[in-house]
């Protein structure tokens, strides 16, 4: 059964730090890996997909990287902003016949002005 | 519409009543899930239609829960004699095939007294 699991749960930052958020899954079996952000009380905004086949991907100051055979996933944020703070998840799409989404409990991020 | 609506993004209800959630995704869109987000809780699948194939129905938690999608766009989540534990926000997803980008609507905070 896969599962999804994000360190840290949360993660303080003064404003203009780079940071990195970590995402690990247990079956390399995927299909492609999403990054999200979830403001409070909002529904879920996609950021950056990455297919299997895939190592990184890149939307502005956000970098996601994907190694697939060691199960892990990281979101690098450049120069973070007060507007960065948000829960961000990671989630794997099975490879198998379901396509559903697995999600990992989330990194919660402020960015202290 | 531009994005995934949900309606309504609030419903109370007591205990035992029946409550229906609806979900409108993206025009186009043939992939649709359900999502359920407890406090604090990360995202837990509820079921997922495709097209004109069976549903996926693996996440719907017990007998109460159903779901249907009519004419392959709008699509209506039934819980019935709904108990406290079914108190959550619920997700509604839709994306363009089964391997792209899901877009998420705003949810529907349901509270049962």
């Amino acid at each position: 059964k896969q599962e999804v699991t994000q360190i840290p749960a949360a993660l303080s930052v003064p404003e203009g730090e780079n940071l990195v958020l970590n995402c690990s899954f247990t079956d390399s079996a995927i299909y492609n890996l999403q990054w999200f952000r979830q403001d409070p009380g909002k529904g879920l905004t996609s950021l950056l997909l990455i297919q299997s086949s895939q190592r990184e991907q890149t939307s502005g100051r956000l970098n996601a990287s994907l190694d697939k055979s060691s199960g892990r996933s990281t979101l690098y944020i450049a120069a973070s902003q007060p507007g960065d703070s948000a829960t961000y998840l990671c989630a794997v799409r099975d490879g198998g016949a379901t396509n559903k989404l697995i999600f990992g409990t989330g990194t919660l991020l402020a960015v202290q002005p | 519409g531009a994005g995934v609506s949900q309606s309504p993004s609030n419903k109370v209800t007591e205990k035992g009543k029946d409550v229906e959630l609806r979900c409108d995704p993206i025009s186009g869109h043939t992939a649709l899930y359900w999502y359920r987000q407890s406090l604090g809780q990360g995202l837990e699948f509820l079921i997922y239609f495709q097209g004109n194939s069976a549903p996926d129905k693996s996440g719907l938690p017990s007998d109460r829960f159903s779901a249907e999608r009519t004419g392959g766009s709008v699509s209506t989540l039934t819980i019935q004699r709904t108990q406290q534990e079914d108190s959550a926000v619920y997700l509604c997803a839709s994306s363009l095939g089964t391997g792209g980008k899901l877009f998420f609507g705003s949810g529907t905070q349901l509270s049962v007294l």
